[in-house]
């Protein structure tokens, strides 16, 4: 499709329960990319990956947070023992490239990730 | 490091003005490439356009207009004949050698009817 679909579109988590989110890029895209967009207007990247592969995971909070992408599979970001601060929209975009070419990164419409 | 920066954080217009959104970046990257993107209240992030650092072209694209100097950092972004739809947070992004976005803090753009 010439959608990134992300699942589900919210989630709410008592505060040390385990969140899990996922994401279907586009078909032929290699590239996918994790966000967390905090109060509203600041986005953190979180990992990317080419086709299964990690390519940059600079930005994970390694010791709760974890991701894959497995072939045929949606790709997914896991959250072990959800902290209040994880509260936030996590987006996932892909592309077909690193550098966003043709039609840039392609986003999904998030899932809202409520830890209470 | 990348840094990019909206200095307006709200902007409110009267529909059919048009409106000018700035933006700042830092980079010490020769190849980069810079993207601005639109957040309706629904909250999805919409691609609006991609510009490699080599291409100092200035854009068209409808209402839409973008130019993009690098001898001042800055690829701002104006709409003409402002819409209420046109309504959103509108964010600038860089990328380059880090491999992954950096966003601005963005615009809050409010048309009035």
């Amino acid at each position: 499709g010439e959608e990134v679909a992300q699942t589900p579109k919210h989630l709410v988590r008592g505060e040390g329960q385990k969140a899990k989110l996922y994401c279907a890029p586009i078909k032929g895209h290699s590239y996918v990319f994790w966000y967390q967009q905090v109060l509203k207007n600041e986005f953190k990247f979180l990992i990317s990956f080419q086709n299964e592969n990690v390519f940059d995971e600079t930005g994970m909070p390694k010791e709760r947070f974890s991701a894959k992408c497995l072939p045929n599979s949606p790709c997914s970001l896991e959250i072990q023992a959800t902290k209040l601060e994880d509260s936030a929209v996590y987006f996932c975009a892909s592309s077909q490239s690193w550098q966003g070419a043709n039609y840039g990164y392609t986003f999904g419409s998030g899932t809202r990730l409520t830890v209470v | 490091a990348q840094k990019v920066t909206q200095a307006q954080t709200e902007i409110s217009v009267v529909e059919k003005e048009d409106v000018t959104l700035d933006c700042v970046y830092e980079t010490r990257d020769t190849t980069y490439y810079l993207f601005w993107y639109k957040q309706p209240p629904s909250g999805e992030l919409v691609f609006l356009i991609r510009r490699n650092s080599f291409d100092e072209q200035n854009e068209i694209s409808g209402r839409y207009s973008w130019n993009f100097q690098k001898s001042t950092s800055s690829f701002n972004f104006t709409i003409t004949a402002s819409q209420v739809v046109d309504s959103a947070v509108y964010f600038c992004a860089h990328t380059g050698s880090a491999r992954q976005l950096t966003f601005g803090s963005g615009t809050q753009l409010t048309v009035l009817p």
